[in-house]
């Protein structure tokens, strides 16, 4: 049983798509988390919702729009891909918004 | 604006040897301090965290200590078994501007072999 599930794991697309990435979490976590992970390994984060509610929303283009159906699940759409899209996204959870955080194993994202 | 830096990319150790990787920050405003530890192909697994008033947190083979006056958080693994080897990623905590949640601030990693 998955505690974080991200979907799909791999991601090849071309440039001016459209695309989403699922995560669902079975933990009964209140927090999800969107983060970006470059290809620096720098993780940084994106969004984070509590119970369905948008937290933090760090300096990511508009194009990049979280959407929290429920509280067990946080996808993310990107519209109009960009070359500098290409990273590691990774979905994560937490009890509380000051909890360490469970991570999905990461969508890996190559636009052409 | 990186505030949490992990200066040594790789550390190879001896199996049964000490381990220690070492992580700076510069926001004396984090409060809270973790370690993830990250095998290939796989999200981040938290391992060990340390709330800023205290100076030591251990939890078996895993110690982190916390230097608030030098910004500096170490983990130290002994003994260092094969089964170690892998990514560690220190991360550091703080109320985010508005107050509605936390702000986590990740390192770079650093790549721990364990040789066997």
């Amino acid at each position: 049983d998955t505690a974080v599930s991200q979907t799909p794991k791999y991601l090849v697309t071309q440039m001016g798509n459209d695309k989403s990435i699922k995560c669902e979490q079975n933990l009964g976590h209140d927090t999800m988390y969107w983060y970006k992970q470059d290809s620096k390994k720098f993780l940084k984060i994106m969004f984070s919702y509590n119970n369905k509610e948008l937290i933090i929303n760090e300096t990511v283009p508009n194009r990049f729009s979280p959407k929290s159906p429920d509280k067990a699940h946080l996808n993310l759409h990107i519209n109009s891909l960009e070359l500098g899209d290409s990273a590691v996204y990774f979905c994560a959870s937490s009890l509380l918004g000051d909890q360490p955080q469970h991570f999905g194993d990461g969508t890996r994202l190559s636009i052409l | 604006d990186q505030q949490v830096k992990q200066n040594s990319p790789s550390l190879s150790v001896q199996e049964g040897r000490i381990s220690i990787l070492n992580c700076d920050y510069t926001n004396s405003m984090f409060d809270y301090f973790l370690w993830y530890k990250k095998y290939p192909a796989e999200g981040p697994t938290f391992l060990i965290s340390i709330s800023s008033i205290k100076d030591k947190n251990e939890d078996g083979r895993f110690t982190v200590f916390l230097n608030k006056s030098a910004k500096h958080l170490s983990l130290h693994i002994v003994p260092s078994q094969p089964g170690d080897s892998a990514v560690y990623f220190c991360a550091d905590s703080r109320k985010n501007l508005a107050n509605t949640g936390n702000q986590f601030y990740f390192g770079t990693g650093t790549s721990l072999t364990v040789i066997p």
